[in-house]
């Protein structure tokens, strides 16, 4: 298995752009988890989705953060309009029983 | 105070045994983990231990849960310069299918 699929990999862009991060959970896996590690605040935990339905939110910091889950192969998190403070390392991980597998990551830096 | 605590930095001679602590708040934690993080990488789960068991072995990793303490432990035997990472301690309390609660990573540095 190819494990967790993250793209892009590194992402630079300018204050106020659009930013959509991709993930491709690993196949049969039914939840799948959005994360955001920062120097200052460590690993947390932004969104999760089971079944393709999101189940809790309550990490996502604001209004321009939002996440979909098509379908049980893709999610997307979208930063619209980004700002320098949401540079991160953004992971996403899946699981199907508790153990949960986590993708590459995304670095994202807003200039 | 944090849900997760870990010591931040571990110095160990190569060849010794690691032992990397953890204490966590949350008594309804029904999984508890390690992770390694390299730098510059992802997250590669090391184990992994469900609430209902005190201890777990894997080659050279061993877990001990103490449940009334709240306080998880990760050893690890014969230390390499391979081993040289941070190690996070995270909770799950939701069966499985909840996200993760981490602590802030232990920094464990070999010393040849």
């Amino acid at each position: 298995d190819a494990g967790v699929i993250q793209s892009p990999r590194h992402e630079v862009t300018e204050m106020g752009q659009e930013v959509t991060l991709r993930c491709k959970p690993i196949s049969g896996h039914n939840s799948l988890f959005w994360y955001r590690q920062t120097m200052m605040r460590g690993l947390e935990l932004l969104i999760y989705f089971n079944n393709n339905v999101p189940i809790d939110d309550s990490g996502m910091p604001e209004d321009r953060f939002s996440a979909k889950m098509p379908n049980a192969s893709f999610s997307t998190l979208k930063i619209q309009p980004s700002e320098p403070r949401d540079s991160a390392v953004y992971f996403c991980a899946s699981s199907l029983l508790g153990e949960q597998f986590f993708g590459p990551g995304t670095r994202l830096t807003v200039l | 105070g944090e849900d997760v605590e870990q010591s931040l930095f571990l110095s160990v001679r190569e060849g010794d045994s690691s032992v990397i602590n953890c204490t966590y708040t949350d008594s309804s934690s029904t999984y508890l983990y390690w992770y390694k993080q390299e730098p510059g990488a992802g997250l590669q789960l090391l184990t992994y231990i469900f609430s209902n068991m005190d201890m777990k072995q894997d080659q050279r990793l061993t877990v001990l849960l103490n449940k009334k303490d709240k306080h998880l432990s990760l050893r690890i035997a014969d230390t390499q310069t391979g081993d040289s990472a941070i190690y996070f301690c995270a909770e799950n309390r939701g069966g499985g299918a909840d996200g993760l609660t981490f602590g802030k990573g232990t920094h464990l540095i070999i010393q040849p």
